[in-house]
Protein backbone atom coordinates (compact mmCIF):
# COMPACT_ATOMS: atom_id res chain seq x y z
CA UNK A 1 0.00 0.00 0.00
CA UNK A 2 1.56 3.27 -0.93
CA UNK A 3 1.51 6.30 0.89
CA UNK A 4 -0.92 9.36 -0.25
CA UNK A 5 -1.14 11.97 1.78
CA UNK A 6 -3.74 15.04 1.21
CA UNK A 7 -3.96 18.42 2.65
CA UNK A 8 -5.93 19.88 4.66
CA UNK A 9 -8.42 17.61 5.58
CA UNK A 10 -11.18 19.98 5.41
CA UNK A 11 -11.91 23.25 4.74
CA UNK A 12 -14.60 25.93 4.46
CA UNK A 13 -14.55 28.90 2.06
CA UNK A 14 -17.03 31.77 1.45
CA UNK A 15 -18.57 31.80 -2.10
CA UNK A 16 -15.93 33.80 -4.34
CA UNK A 17 -12.55 32.47 -2.35
CA UNK A 18 -10.13 31.09 -4.31
CA UNK A 19 -8.84 27.75 -2.78
CA UNK A 20 -5.55 25.30 -3.07
CA UNK A 21 -5.15 21.67 -2.03
CA UNK A 22 -2.07 19.39 -1.87
CA UNK A 23 -1.67 15.70 -2.87
CA UNK A 24 1.43 14.14 -1.66
CA UNK A 25 2.61 10.92 -3.28
CA UNK A 26 5.61 8.93 -3.45
CA UNK A 27 8.32 10.11 -6.48
CA UNK A 28 9.37 6.62 -7.73
CA UNK A 29 8.00 4.49 -9.79
CA UNK A 30 5.22 6.95 -10.96
CA UNK A 31 2.86 6.11 -13.61
CA UNK A 32 -0.01 8.58 -13.04
CA UNK A 33 -2.11 10.66 -10.80
CA UNK A 34 -5.65 10.90 -10.40
CA UNK A 35 -7.90 14.12 -9.34
CA UNK A 36 -11.78 13.25 -8.45
CA UNK A 37 -14.56 15.10 -7.02
CA UNK A 38 -17.24 13.19 -4.96
CA UNK A 39 -20.17 14.49 -4.03
CA UNK A 40 -22.36 13.23 -1.03
CA UNK A 41 -24.56 10.92 -2.53
CA UNK A 42 -23.10 10.17 -5.90
CA UNK A 43 -20.14 8.64 -6.84
CA UNK A 44 -16.24 9.79 -7.86
CA UNK A 45 -16.23 11.83 -10.84
CA UNK A 46 -13.08 12.52 -12.45
CA UNK A 47 -11.44 15.50 -12.88
CA UNK A 48 -7.89 14.97 -14.71
CA UNK A 49 -5.73 12.52 -15.32
CA UNK A 50 -2.29 13.52 -15.18
CA UNK A 51 1.17 11.55 -16.11
CA UNK A 52 3.94 13.76 -17.04
CA UNK A 53 5.94 16.12 -14.69
CA UNK A 54 4.93 19.61 -15.31
CA UNK A 55 1.16 18.67 -16.56
CA UNK A 56 -1.05 21.42 -15.59
CA UNK A 57 -4.84 20.78 -16.57
CA UNK A 58 -7.18 22.67 -16.66
CA UNK A 59 -11.75 22.32 -16.60
CA UNK A 60 -13.75 25.39 -16.23
CA UNK A 61 -12.47 27.27 -12.67
CA UNK A 62 -10.54 24.12 -11.45
CA UNK A 63 -6.73 23.43 -12.73
CA UNK A 64 -3.99 21.60 -11.67
CA UNK A 65 -0.47 20.77 -11.35
CA UNK A 66 2.15 17.95 -11.51
CA UNK A 67 5.33 17.66 -10.07
CA UNK A 68 6.28 14.28 -10.25
CA UNK A 69 9.85 14.37 -9.13
CA UNK A 70 9.23 16.13 -5.67
CA UNK A 71 6.23 13.77 -5.37
CA UNK A 72 3.31 16.28 -5.10
CA UNK A 73 0.24 18.01 -7.03
CA UNK A 74 -2.27 20.77 -6.35
CA UNK A 75 -5.71 21.23 -7.12
CA UNK A 76 -7.17 24.85 -7.63
CA UNK A 77 -10.24 26.43 -7.65
CA UNK A 78 -10.93 30.00 -8.42
CA UNK A 79 -13.61 31.43 -7.14
CA UNK A 80 -15.33 28.91 -5.31
CA UNK A 81 -19.07 28.56 -5.64
CA UNK A 82 -21.62 26.64 -3.62
CA UNK A 83 -21.90 23.63 -5.48
CA UNK A 84 -18.02 23.15 -5.63
CA UNK A 85 -18.70 21.68 -2.21
CA UNK A 86 -17.72 18.05 -2.05
CA UNK A 87 -14.29 15.88 -0.99
CA UNK A 88 -11.49 16.26 -3.89
CA UNK A 89 -9.57 12.98 -3.89
CA UNK A 90 -6.08 12.35 -5.37
CA UNK A 91 -4.89 8.47 -6.37
CA UNK A 92 -1.39 7.68 -7.55
CA UNK A 93 -0.69 4.78 -9.71
CA UNK A 94 2.53 3.50 -9.67
CA UNK A 95 4.47 0.58 -11.73
CA UNK A 96 1.43 -1.43 -11.35
CA UNK A 97 0.04 0.52 -14.23
CA UNK A 98 -3.52 -0.14 -13.06
CA UNK A 99 -3.94 0.35 -8.82
CA UNK A 100 -5.41 3.51 -7.93
CA UNK A 101 -3.96 4.34 -4.75
CA UNK A 102 -6.23 7.27 -3.25
CA UNK A 103 -5.51 9.55 -0.30
CA UNK A 104 -8.25 10.53 2.29
CA UNK A 105 -9.31 13.65 0.51
CA UNK A 106 -10.30 17.28 1.24
CA UNK A 107 -13.59 18.10 2.09
CA UNK A 108 -14.91 21.29 0.80
CA UNK A 109 -17.35 23.44 2.18
CA UNK A 110 -18.19 26.75 0.02
CA UNK A 111 -20.85 28.77 1.78
CA UNK A 112 -22.45 31.71 0.25
CA UNK B 1 -22.58 5.19 -23.93
CA UNK B 2 -20.69 3.14 -21.24
CA UNK B 3 -22.94 2.50 -18.08
CA UNK B 4 -22.04 0.83 -14.79
CA UNK B 5 -24.60 -0.59 -12.43
CA UNK B 6 -23.82 -1.89 -9.08
CA UNK B 7 -26.40 -3.48 -6.56
CA UNK B 8 -27.67 -3.70 -4.16
CA UNK B 9 -27.58 -0.01 -2.53
CA UNK B 10 -27.90 -0.75 0.63
CA UNK B 11 -27.69 -4.09 2.78
CA UNK B 12 -27.91 -5.12 6.42
CA UNK B 13 -26.60 -8.74 7.14
CA UNK B 14 -25.31 -10.72 10.22
CA UNK B 15 -22.02 -11.14 11.34
CA UNK B 16 -20.88 -14.92 9.87
CA UNK B 17 -23.55 -14.25 6.32
CA UNK B 18 -22.30 -15.13 3.28
CA UNK B 19 -21.85 -11.83 0.99
CA UNK B 20 -22.26 -11.32 -2.64
CA UNK B 21 -22.25 -8.24 -4.21
CA UNK B 22 -22.61 -7.68 -8.49
CA UNK B 23 -21.27 -5.63 -10.57
CA UNK B 24 -22.27 -4.86 -14.11
CA UNK B 25 -20.39 -2.58 -17.26
CA UNK B 26 -22.32 -2.21 -20.59
CA UNK B 27 -21.16 -0.20 -23.50
CA UNK B 28 -17.70 -1.26 -23.70
CA UNK B 29 -15.68 -4.42 -24.10
CA UNK B 30 -12.56 -5.52 -21.74
CA UNK B 31 -12.53 -3.24 -19.36
CA UNK B 32 -10.30 -2.98 -16.22
CA UNK B 33 -12.79 -3.71 -13.62
CA UNK B 34 -12.17 -2.17 -9.20
CA UNK B 35 -13.56 -3.12 -6.10
CA UNK B 36 -13.38 -0.45 -3.37
CA UNK B 37 -13.89 -0.21 -0.14
CA UNK B 38 -14.07 3.11 2.11
CA UNK B 39 -14.53 1.93 5.77
CA UNK B 40 -15.36 4.54 8.13
CA UNK B 41 -13.52 7.12 9.22
CA UNK B 42 -10.71 6.19 6.39
CA UNK B 43 -10.06 6.74 2.40
CA UNK B 44 -11.04 4.93 -0.36
CA UNK B 45 -8.73 1.48 -0.56
CA UNK B 46 -8.34 -1.00 -3.29
CA UNK B 47 -9.47 -4.32 -2.69
CA UNK B 48 -9.23 -6.04 -6.39
CA UNK B 49 -8.61 -5.59 -9.89
CA UNK B 50 -9.31 -7.39 -12.90
CA UNK B 51 -7.69 -7.31 -16.35
CA UNK B 52 -9.83 -9.95 -17.78
CA UNK B 53 -12.24 -12.95 -17.24
CA UNK B 54 -10.59 -15.11 -14.49
CA UNK B 55 -7.80 -12.62 -13.56
CA UNK B 56 -7.86 -11.43 -10.34
CA UNK B 57 -4.84 -9.32 -8.41
CA UNK B 58 -5.72 -8.88 -4.48
CA UNK B 59 -4.41 -5.66 -2.86
CA UNK B 60 -4.83 -6.39 0.33
CA UNK B 61 -5.75 -9.86 2.08
CA UNK B 62 -8.87 -9.87 3.36
CA UNK B 63 -12.06 -12.18 4.19
CA UNK B 64 -13.34 -11.15 1.02
CA UNK B 65 -12.47 -12.49 -2.77
CA UNK B 66 -13.54 -11.74 -6.34
CA UNK B 67 -14.64 -13.42 -9.64
CA UNK B 68 -14.98 -11.96 -12.71
CA UNK B 69 -17.02 -14.51 -14.48
CA UNK B 70 -17.73 -12.61 -17.31
CA UNK B 71 -15.91 -9.64 -19.39
CA UNK B 72 -18.40 -7.31 -17.93
CA UNK B 73 -19.26 -8.64 -14.97
CA UNK B 74 -17.78 -8.69 -11.47
CA UNK B 75 -18.22 -9.89 -8.18
CA UNK B 76 -17.28 -9.82 -4.74
CA UNK B 77 -17.64 -12.30 -2.23
CA UNK B 78 -17.70 -13.48 1.34
CA UNK B 79 -18.27 -16.56 2.83
CA UNK B 80 -18.84 -15.50 6.38
CA UNK B 81 -18.19 -11.51 7.02
CA UNK B 82 -16.93 -10.14 9.96
CA UNK B 83 -17.79 -6.63 11.81
CA UNK B 84 -14.89 -4.99 9.58
CA UNK B 85 -16.12 -5.68 6.78
CA UNK B 86 -18.77 -2.97 7.66
CA UNK B 87 -18.06 -0.19 4.41
CA UNK B 88 -19.13 1.72 1.43
CA UNK B 89 -18.15 -0.39 -1.35
CA UNK B 90 -17.69 0.97 -5.44
CA UNK B 91 -17.09 -0.74 -8.33
CA UNK B 92 -15.65 0.92 -10.83
CA UNK B 93 -14.29 0.54 -14.83
CA UNK B 94 -11.48 1.78 -16.81
CA UNK B 95 -9.04 1.22 -19.95
CA UNK B 96 -6.20 2.16 -18.11
CA UNK B 97 -4.13 3.70 -15.62
CA UNK B 98 -3.67 6.90 -17.70
CA UNK B 99 -7.39 6.93 -18.53
CA UNK B 100 -10.02 8.22 -15.58
CA UNK B 101 -11.77 5.35 -13.59
CA UNK B 102 -15.53 5.37 -13.55
CA UNK B 103 -17.96 5.19 -10.47
CA UNK B 104 -20.66 2.78 -9.70
CA UNK B 105 -23.45 4.45 -7.25
CA UNK B 106 -21.97 2.22 -4.34
CA UNK B 107 -23.51 -0.66 -2.16
CA UNK B 108 -23.38 0.72 1.84
CA UNK B 109 -23.04 -2.74 3.99
CA UNK B 110 -23.83 -2.83 7.23
CA UNK B 111 -22.81 -5.74 9.56
CA UNK B 112 -24.67 -6.27 12.51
Amino acid sequence: ILNVEQSPQSLHVQEGDSTNFTCSFPSSNFYALHWYRWETAKSPEALFVMTLNGDEKKKGRISATLNTKEGYSYLYIKGSQPEDSATYLCAFIGDSGYALNFGKGTSLLVTP
Amino acid sequence: SQTIHQWPATLVQPVGSPLSLECTVEGTSNPNLYWYRQAAGRGLQLLFYSVGIGQISSEVPQNLSASRPQDRQFILSSKKLLLSDSGFYLCAWGTGGNQPQHFGDGTRLSIL
